[in-house]
Formats: C-alpha cells, sequence, structure tokens
C-alpha cells in the first residue's frame, strides 16, 4: 500500500528566504507525482507534474525534483512571498487514471 | 472552458441524516474522483467514476455512494451520518490519456456534522 510522507509539517521563514519541501513515497513504481497548493478552507491547485520518466519540472519561481529509486521529490520555492503562504501537498499516481495518494501537507507561513 | 463547480458551499447536518453533494466536471472531462479532507489531513481517496461506471474506491463504507450522469457531473451520497464524516469533500476531473493526465480540483463542500 503507497504512503506518502511530508516533512515538516509546518515551515515558518521570513520573506525573501528559499522554501525547500519534502516528500517520501514508499513505492517507487508510480506514474507521476503532482505538487499542489491548498488556502485554508479551499480547494487544491496544482502547481507541478512531474511524469515518472522526469527528473524535474519548473515554473517560474518553482521547482520539484523527482528520485524515483529513493521514493523522493523536493519542492523548492526561490525568493519567498508572504502570498506563498499555504499549505503545501504532493501526491502520487500509481497508474494512468488512477487515484492521487496524498500526503499530510506542509503548511507554509512567510513572514514580511 | 468551465472549471470544476462543487455545490453547496457549506452544509451543517445532524447525526443519522443523509447529504447529497454535486460535482461538475471541467469542460470534456469524463472522469470525476472524490475526496474527504479531515482538518488539518491530506485528501483521501472516495472513488472515482469513470463515463458514469465506479472505476476504483477507497476504503470508504457502502453508505458512501456516488453517481455519474451523462453529462459527466457527478454526486456523493453519505448515509447515516456520522461525527466523523465532517469534513472538505473534493471532486477532481480529469481525461485520462492526455499528455499530462492531471486532475483539476474543484473548491470543495465543508460539511459539518453535529
Amino acid at each position: 500500500k503507497q504512503e506518502v510522507t511530508q516533512i515538516p509539517a509546518a515551515l515558518s521563514v521570513p520573506e525573501g528566504e528559499n522554501l525547500v519541501l519534502n516528500c517520501s513515497f514508499t513505492d517507487s513504481a508510480i506514474y507521476n507525482l503532482q505538487w499542489f497548493r491548498q488556502d485554508p478552507g479551499k480547494g487544491l491547485t496544482s502547481l507541478l507534474l512531474i511524469q515518472s520518466s522526469q527528473r524535474e519540472q519548473t515554473s517560474g519561481r518553482l521547482n520539484a525534483s523527482l528520485d524515483k529509486s529513493s521514493g523522493r521529490s523536493t519542492l523548492y520555492i526561490a525568493a519567498s512571498q508572504p502570498g506563498d503562504s499555504a499549505t503545501y501537498l504532493c501526491a502520487v499516481r500509481e497508474a494512468a487514471g488512477n487515484k492521487l495518494t496524498f500526503g499530510g501537507g506542509t503548511r507554509v507561513l512567510v513572514k514580511p | 472552458e468551465t472549471g470544476v463547480t462543487q455545490s453547496p458551499t457549506h452544509l451543517i447536518k445532524t447525526r443519522g441524516q443523509q447529504v447529497t453533494l454535486r460535482c461538475s466536471s471541467q469542460s470534456g472531462h469524463n472522469t470525476v474522483s472524490w475526496y474527504q479532507q479531515a482538518l488539518g489531513q491530506g485528501p483521501q481517496f472516495i472513488f472515482q467514476y469513470y463515463r458514469e461506471e465506479e472505476n476504483g474506491r477507497g476504503n470508504f463504507p457502502p453508505r458512501f455512494s456516488g453517481l455519474q450522469f451523462p453529462n459527466y457531473s457527478s454526486e456523493l451520497n453519505v448515509n447515516a451520518l456520522e461525527l466523523d464524516d465532517s469534513a472538505l469533500y473534493l471532486c477532481a476531473s480529469s481525461f485520462p490519456g492526455t499528455n499530462t493526465d492531471t486532475q483539476y480540483f474543484g473548491p470543495g463542500t465543508r460539511l459539518t456534522v453535529l
């Protein structure tokens, strides 16, 4: 059974500092991995999707890496801003069209 | 292109009651997945519907049931509500087989069971 873990559960940084969020999964046979952002009480916004054959994806200040063999992904957010404050969730999919298995999320606070 | 919509936004019920939540998928998407997110936790997969048929189910009891309609919109029904059913219920639509196969999430329905 796939299990996804995110450490730390919460993170507080001053504005301008780079953020590093970690995600680990127990079964390396994944189809893809996706990072989401969730604002309090809201739905999920997809940030980056990495296919199993890829090592990383970039979008603006965001960069996500994937190491399938070690069961790890890292989301980097450069030069953090107060608007980056949110909960970040990673999720893995084990087959095309299949369900997502989520981690518990990392709650990020960027202080001005 | 319209996004995923859910209704209602908030709902308060009492134990033992029944509830129906609704989801309209993104235009062109034929697959809808439902997730339950308890406070402070990640979403948990409930079930998925593909072309009006259930296509996978998570570890939820039979009192959680669903439907998908010909226009690919979907309903989640929960019978005999329990206090632990209080959560944010998210639906996501997708079109398997596309390059990204990304799931697009709706804003959720916040259910409170008293």
